[in-house]
């Protein structure tokens, strides 16, 4: 099983600033299956990116998503308001085994 | 724009089954696996399994002997069976799609439901 360890456990940044959030996992990630999302408070997660750097359908070009084997980052570029929420990474593997990280907060300074 | 719906008990008791519904609407099951996702309160997300349009079905190896999911695809329906309760079951259920061709991920879920175990 892939374990997926994200760095830092709480980001503290204000409004306009940019966010650097780090999944790393155990084991190389095969063909670049590799999904990060954002939950904020009583919401589900919602899909921000796949495949390690495609965008989901409506989801603002100030994320984007980077990385192969076992280092994947995804950046926010200008924070905005509405940026300030709880993020994870995700593999797959051909068990079939999905498997998340525990989570980067990302809250206001 | 597909929807995903969870519906069931809020609460139930220890060593009793769980049996939650998706209901499933905007879209077509086909192309898709149909997946069980579950947080425990202020903690992480687990996969708990999926169905595949066909019925086949994939179940994490943590919880493959408590665990039954199915899809009637008349109804548009998924549905999770959860066996021998117990406190550290109780979470937030989702249900989510993860398309056959994609990436492994989850381009779609539900509101989730709260499942409390307790006596």
């Amino acid at each position: 099983e892939i374990v997926l360890t994200q760095s830092p456990g709480t980001l503290s940044l204000s409004p306009g600033e940019s966010a650097t959030l780090s999944c790393r996992a155990s084991q190389s990630v095969s063909t670049s299956f590799l999904a990060w999302y954002q939950q904020k408070p009583g919401q589900a997660p919602r899909l921000l990116i796949y495949g390690a750097s495609s965008r989901a359908t409506g989801i603002p070009d100030r994320f984007s998503g980077s990385g192969s084997g076992t280092d994947f980052t995804l950046t926010i570029r200008t924070l905005e308001p509405e940026d300030f929420a709880v993020y994870y990474c995700q593999q797959y593997e051909s068990s079939p085994l999905f498997t998340f990280g525990p989570g980067t907060k990302v809250d206001i300074k | 724009q597909v929807q995903l719906q969870e519906s069931g008990p809020g609460l139930v008791k220890p060593s009793e089954i769980l049996s939650l519904t998706c209901t499933i609407s905007g879209g077509s099951t086909s192309g898709y696996h149909w997946n069980w996702i579950r947080q425990p309160a202020g903690q992480g997300l687990e996969w708990l399994g999926h169905v595949h349009n066909s019925g086949r079905s994939n179940y994490n190896p943590s919880l493959r002997s408590r665990v039954i999911m199915s899809l009637d695809t008349s109804k548009s329906q998924l549905s999770l069976k959860l066996y021998s309760l117990s406190a550290a079951d109780t979470a937030v259920y989702y249900c989510a799609r993860d398309p056959v061709d994609g990436y492994g991920h989850f381009d779609s879920w539900g509101q989730g439901i709260l499942v409390t175990v307790s006596s």
